[in-house]
């Protein structure tokens, strides 16, 4: 069964700084990678999609990566902000259908 | 707006009284999915839907009952709750299951049996 994996579990940074979360999955066989944006209280937003046979994908401030054969992607996040604050989960897709979730990195952007 | 609508959002219960939880999709999405959320456990797919009366069993899908007579719906019934079916619900709906479909989802139902 897919294996996901998020680390650090809880990252802590002051505004203005780069970051960069990490996921990783045990079997490479995926159809996509999703990262989705939870807020307290609220659902999963989602923030990028990258296809299996894609390596990257960019939104505003934000680029992912995924690296299939080594069952890696990260989520970089430049110019951090306050608002940035949230649990950032990494999803995979693979032939079972569901969404095979990772346990997330809370993130928290100090002023 | 394009949106996955869960109702109630929030609920509190007693033991063994059946209740449903409502999905709605706007977006004529085939794929519908519920999932529970719990510390430390993550997200797990409980049912999921191909299609309309197309449905089947994801990980977790003891205790819990689905249908799908429309497209739009796909409600999640819950016939004699119990209290480790305390959790936080996420629907969630996407086109199709390639690769290149994103997944929507719900704003969560709390739902606390006593």
């Amino acid at each position: 069964k897919q294996e996901v994996t998020q680390i650090p579990a809880a990252l802590s940074v002051p505004e203005g700084e780069n970051l960069v979360l990490n996921c990783s999955f045990t079997d490479s066989a995926i159809y996509n990678l999703q990262w989705f944006r939870q807020d307290p209280g609220k659902g999963l937003t989602s923030l990028l999609l990258i296809q299996s046979s894609q390596r990257e994908q960019t939104s505003g401030r934000l680029n992912a990566s995924l690296d299939k054969s080594s069952g890696r992607s990260t989520l970089y996040i430049a110019a951090s902000q306050p608002g940035d604050s949230a649990t950032y989960l990494c999803a995979v897709t693979d032939s079972g259908y569901a969404l095979n979730f990772g346990k997330g990195t809370s993130l928290l952007v100090t002023p | 707006e394009a949106q996955v609508t869960q109702n109630p959002r929030y609920l509190i219960t007693v033991t063994g009284k059946k209740l449903t939880v409502t999905c709605s999709q706007n977006m004529n999405h085939e794929y519908m999915s519920w999932y529970r959320q719990d510390p430390g456990l993550g997200l797990r797919q409980i049912y999921y839907s191909m299609n309309v009366e197309v449905t089947d069993k994801g990980d977790v899908p003891e205790g819990y009952k689905v249908s799908r007579k429309e497209k739009r719906n796909f409600p999640l019934i819950l016939e004699s709750p119990s209290p480790n079916q305390t959790s936080l619900y996420f629907c969630a709906s996407s086109l199709s299951t390639g690769a290149n479909t994103e997944a929507f989802f719900g704003q969560g139902t709390r739902l606390t049996v006593v």
